[in-house]
């Protein structure tokens, strides 16, 4: 029962390159959420998934687009990653919260 | 306005004594819960405790309790017999629900320093 897993763990990024970030749940949640966490900013929620098909968005969705694969995966990408995307992004699921153990991004 | 609000950017307590992070919360919903996470300096958020809104009880897990008001919308967390691993970030929360989906808010956090 790994719980709630994220990769990658840490990534660099140039201004304009895309990537995925995923993230895998083996709880059977329902719901699943992604995060983004900046330096006194507490967490800010980015997009949501309440179940498998459906999603959101939270207080900051811009620049970040999410997949829903099947109930256990719930995917956050950024077409074209920008410098303010800098943050550590978590992955949780449940009403409870189950956290991801994050991921480091840098934009530069 | 912010839905959840820690006014407390760092504490300091003395190892063994207890300490009162406070939490006030804003919101319209009858049905909704609070939550507390720790975030120590290796980054991973780990849950503490949880209140729903109708719980009559303040909720408790070992050395964490919550002090929870209602009429004041406050959600304190109390730590009891502060150890040196309790330095860390915590982080208040609430859920309200919208429509069937639980729409999470979090605080800014307060920074916990245990000193021996």
């Amino acid at each position: 029962n790994a719980g709630v897993t994220q990769t990658p763990k840490f990534q660099v990024l140039k201004t304009g390159q895309s990537m995925t970030l995923q993230c895998a749940q083996d709880m059977n949640h329902n719901s699943m959420y992604w995060y983004r966490q900046d330096p006194g900013m507490g967490l800010r929620l980015i997009y949501y998934s309440a179940s498998e098909g459906t999603t959101d968005k939270g207080e900051v969705p811009n620049g970040y687009n999410v997949s829903r694969l099947n109930k256990r995966e719930f995917s956050l990408r950024l077409e074209s990653a920008a410098p303010s995307q800098t943050s550590v992004y978590f992955c949780a699921s449940s009403g409870e919260q189950f956290f991801g153990p994050g991921t480091r991004l840098t934009v530069l | 306005a912010q839905k959840i609000t820690q006014t407390q950017p760092g504490m300091f307590v003395q190892e063994k004594e207890a300490v009162t992070l406070d939490c006030t919360y804003d919101t319209s919903d009858q049905s909704y819960g609070l939550f507390w996470y720790k975030q120590p300096s290796s980054g991973e958020m780990i849950f503490l405790i949880y209140q729903g809104s109708y719980d009559e009880q303040n909720a408790t897990e070992g050395r964490y309790s919550l002090n929870f008001q209602k009429a004041r919308k406050s959600a304190n967390l109390v730590i009891s017999a502060s150890q040196l691993g309790d330095s860390a970030m915590y982080f208040c929360a609430m859920r309200e629900g919208m429509g069937g989906s639980y729409i999470p808010t979090f605080g800014r956090g307060t920074s916990l320093i245990v000193h021996p």
